[in-house]
């Protein structure tokens, strides 16, 4: 089946310190790669995304990820977090079908809380 | 995000209610969806909108009913609702081609509580 995994439910971190959230994902075909990200009782916003080309992909905030294809992997990188990065992190997936155009969906993984401490 | 706007941001509802979840997008996009969130869950799609035609509906309970008057606008009723349906509910919006690769954009939400 089709699905996206986020190994890690919590991570800690503190400020100044790099960071690394690690997204797998499990599809017959390569799919479309998202990061989102949530802040408390917010929608999610959109981090970068991936579908083709340069497989280290930057994002808005300093965020950037790269695709290997060979560890069905898509995490997600800063080299610096700010306390203003703390929230909850989103890996999603979507394959999209030629055949069935119209019926893709986004499959999310179950999200990364991340805490920054002084 | 500004593009994609929910109201109302937070709702209270008794079970035998009924209420509504306004969605509307700025985007010129041409799909919508609706998903909830609950605590500790991933995220559930409920319904997507193409073109202002339904094409899926996850197996949401008939107590959830969505309307998409146009490729704006999207609404969410709700009635009898269940204290488990308490959850945030978000809207997101996306442009759908041929070529593929359309990008979900979210609104801020609704924070629903079913008493």
């Amino acid at each position: 089946a089709q699905s996206v995994t986020q190994p890690d439910i919590h991570i800690t971190v503190s400020e100044g310190a790099s960071l690394e959230l690690r997204c797998n994902y499990s599809y017959g075909a390569t799919p479309y790669l998202f990061w989102y990200v949530q802040s408390p009782g917010q929608g999610l916003q959109l981090l970068l995304k991936y579908f083709s080309g340069d497989t280290l992909v930057q994002g808005i905030k300093g965020f950037e990820a790269e695709f290997k294809r060979s560890q069905s992997s898509f995490n997600l990188r800063k080299p610096s977090v700010h306390w203003s990065d703390a929230a909850e992190y989103f890996c999603a997936a979507l394959v999209y079908n030629y055949s069935n155009f119209g019926n893709e969906k986004l499959t999310f993984g179950t999200g990364t809380r991340l805490t920054i401490i002084p | 995000e500004t593009g994609v706007t929910q109201t109302p941001r937070h709702l209270v509802m008794g079970m035998t209610n009924k209420k509504s979840l306004k969605c509307e997008q700025h985007l010129g996009h041409n799909a919508m969806y609706w998903y909830k969130q609950s605590a500790k869950k991933p995220l559930e799609l409920m319904f997507v909108y193409n073109f202002k035609e339904q094409t899926e509906n996850n197996s949401v309970p008939s107590r959830f009913s969505p309307e998409c008057p146009n490729s704006s606008h999207l609404f969410l009723h709700l009635h009898t609702l269940q204290p488990e349906d308490s959850a945030l509910y978000l809207c997101a919006s996306s442009l759908r081609s041929q070529s593929g690769g359309d990008t979900q954009y979210f609104g801020p939400g609704t924070r629903l509580t079913v008493l």
